[in-house]
């Protein structure tokens, strides 16, 4: 089964620095979504993108969050100075069209990022 | 502003009996309902879905009743076997032509007794 794959499963990064998270999703799919969980809390969503443009954004993804489709199949989120509570599991999900139409989004495995 | 709400942070059941999750929701815009698996440090994986047209979808052992009136879900497993046991989150969103974002809930810990 077709699945969102996403790179590193762990980074450990000292405060203020950059990280990229990068995600593969699934090839036909074409929205494209970072979800985060910050440890003991619910899943929270962070952006949607679509034909190369963020669709929506939560109040979560403020300036210091960036995301980019570099080429026909990864989806990075770049983080710019990182802070102590951005440490999270950091998921990628893509979806190929409307939900409503019986398609949902599928979810990777995470990359959990730890910031100190 | 907790749109979707989980009351039980978890539950017990033993195996072969019914497992039954529940989900409330506030906002009367959601369209449409899914339910996630979700395993210590794994990505959540979908389980079923419903749309707010329905009432109850099944999928095997899996159940979904959706009340709108009560803006109430819940999730029936029968029989609960050990390799259910998980967080369950239940999510909603509300249809947008592909663009949709999920609000999730809190999630219920299931654990299956043997």
């Amino acid at each position: 089964e077709p699945e969102v794959t996403q790179t590193p499963s762990h980074q450990v990064t000292q405060m203020g620095q950059e990280v990229i998270l990068r995600c593969v999703p699934i090839s036909n799919h074409l929205y494209f979504y970072w979800y985060r969980q910050i440890l003991g809390q619910k899943v929270e969503f962070l952006v949607s993108f679509y034909n190369n443009e963020i669709s929506e954004k939560s109040e979560i993804f403020d300036d210091q969050f960036s995301v980019e489709r570099p080429d026909g199949s990864n989806f990075t989120l770049k983080i710019r100075s990182t802070k102590l509570e951005d440490s999270a599991m950091y998921f990628c999900a893509s979806s190929e069209s409307q939900l409503s139409s019986g398609n949902t989004i599928y979810f990777g495995e995470g990359s959990w990022l730890t910031v100190v | 502003d907790q749109q979707v709400k989980q009351n039980s942070p978890s539950l017990s059941v033993q195996e072969g009996r019914i497992s039954i999750l529940n989900c409330d929701y506030t906002n009367s815009m959601f369209d449409y309902f899914l339910w996630y698996k979700k395993y210590p440090a794994e990505g959540p994986t979908f389980l079923i879905s419903i749309s707010s047209i329905k009432d109850k979808n099944e999928d095997g052992r899996f159940t979904v009743f959706l009340n709108k009136s009560a803006k109430h879900l819940s999730l029936h497993i029968v029989p609960s076997q050990p390799g259910d046991s998980a967080v369950y989150f239940c999510a909603a969103t509300i249809s947008n032509f592909g663009n949709e974002k999920l609000t999730f809930g809190t999630g219920t810990r299931l654990t299956i007794i043997p």
